[in-house]
């Protein structure tokens, strides 16, 4: 069964910490994301990548980089992390459909 | 540029009724693609629906199906027999075919389903 995997699931920081998020997709897709949400703002694109050492600049992409190391691994990084940052992050997947396939979610909370 | 709009914020329904959930789009393309998604109280996003621009049919897939009106820019969420399992977050979606993959979501619109 495809499948996106987030981890972590949940973490803490502080203001300045440095924070990885990892995605992994069994699906085979070439496509990957990573989103944000907030209550009152959706779903909102910070990068996505099309393939290994691909990397495309979504809508929100202040303050992240993102790296693609293989077809199944995309990874997000906060280097400085800031409160405005706490959010929930999503990992997704796609073919060349539009349809996309959602990690668990990774809940950031930076202090 | 793109941009997904979505009105409602919140929706009350009683079980069993008929629930629509409205969405508005912009776009230069002519050619684009429309999905709707829905969040559940455990967070899992999952895709519901999808409707091509270029097709006149309103897309049907169980007791979902949508309502195109290309002129409106609009592409609502009809819901029937809603039932309590039904009660979630959905979420619309657009992707222009000059953006490549990249997918542009509304704010989404909650759904509560009660006996």
């Amino acid at each position: 069964e495809a499948a996106v995997t987030q981890s972590p699931r949940n973490k803490v920081t502080v203001t300045g910490g440095n924070v990885t998020l990892s995605c992994r997709q069994t699906n085979s897709h070439n496509y990957m994301y990573w989103y944000r949400q907030d209550t009152g703002h959706g779903l909102r694109l910070i990068h996505y990548s099309y393939g290994a050492g691909n990397l495309q600049i979504g809508d929100v992409p202040d303050g992240y980089k993102a790296t693609r190391t293989t077809q199944e691994d995309f990874f997000l990084l906060l280097e400085l992390a800031s409160p405005s940052q706490t959010s929930l992050y999503f990992c997704a997947s796609s073919e060349n459909t539009g349809q996309l396939y959602f990690g668990e979610g990774s809940k950031l909370t930076v202090l | 540029a793109q941009k997904v709009t979505q009105t409602q914020t919140s929706i009350s329904v009683m079980e069993k009724t008929t629930v629509t959930m409205d969405c508005v789009y912009e776009t230069q393309d002519s050619s684009y693609f429309l999905f709707w998604y829905k969040q559940t109280a455990s967070g899992e996003i999952v895709f519901l629906i999808r409707q091509d621009s270029y097709k006149k049919e309103n897309a049907t897939v169980g007791h979902y199906s949508l309502n195109f009106q290309k002129p409106k820019s609009s592409i609502g969420l009809i819901i029937t027999a809603t039932q309590i399992e039904d009660s979630a977050v959905y979420f619309c979606a657009m992707r222009a075919t000059s953006s490549g993959q990249k997918l542009v979501f509304g704010q989404g619109t909650i759904l509560k389903v009660y006996l």
